[in-house]
């Protein structure tokens, strides 16, 4: 089973709904939660980051939940727009026995906001 | 604000060359690490540099060699290009804690023929 989930892996809607995009994990032992944006062609930009002890973080029309006992963080996104068509991705960051840490991407939710 | 710079941006390369992509941060991290991106595989950490003078294994290192040559500098060397190593490769860097976000770079996009 992979560590990190996204489902669905492409999403179309029409400009001005509200959406909600979902990313599923394994292990409730994290450190943190962070979301990407990736347009095509490029790097991948950091939206939100939401520590363990947080459960949601806000900015602008972007709203991240974390849900460590379900293993589960979703972005919302508020009356999209055709700008915020892109891939998102999460990244799940937890400890390892040894100390040190480890991150695992999902593969991203492929987003298309039609005009 | 420069953050995460990698050079080249695009790169051809024939099979059994070798050449190094470089990345340079100016955000005083400590954590650096190297991705790669493909189709359906998503991105896989190839190594990473904790601090100056560690660097660590990640899950696809073989082909790969790196460099953390001070705080600000984490290269990636391939020393014997193959065309499974045709990739988009992304760097990225964090701060001190494991709480710090990490922050990419434009990408590195390898074509190996």
């Amino acid at each position: 089973k992979q560590e990190v989930t996204q489902i669905p892996a492409a999403l179309s809607v029409p400009e001005g709904e509200n959406l909600v995009l979902n990313c599923s994990f394994t292990d409730s032992a994290i450190y943190n939660l962070q979301w990407f944006r990736q347009d095509p062609g490029k790097g991948l930009t950091s939206l939100l980051l939401i520590q363990s002890s947080q459960r949601e973080q806000t900015s602008g029309r972007l709203n991240a939940s974390l849900d460590k006992s379900s293993g589960r963080s979703t972005l919302y996104i508020a009356a999209s727009q055709p700008g915020d068509s892109a891939t998102y991705l999460c990244l799940r960051r937890r400890a390892t026995q040894g100390g040190s840490e480890k991150l695992v991407f999902g593969k991203g939710t492929k987003l298309t906001v039609n005009p | 604000n420069a953050g995460v710079t990698q050079t080249p941006k695009f790169q051809v390369l024939k099979t059994g060359q070798s050449m190094t992509l470089q990345c340079a941060q100016d955000m005083n991290h400590n954590s650096m690490y190297w991705y790669r991106q493909d189709p359906g595989m998503g991105l896989r950490l190839i190594y990473y540099s904790a601090s100056e003078g560690t660097t660590d294994k990640g899950e696809v290192p073989n082909g790969y060699n790196v460099s953390r040559l001070n705080k600000r500098e984490f290269s990636l060397r391939l020393e014997s290009a193959a065309p499974s190593q045709t990739s988009v490769y992304f760097c990225a860097s964090s701060g001190r804690t494991f709480n710090s976000p990490l922050h990419f770079g434009n990408g590195t996009r390898l074509t190996v023929t």
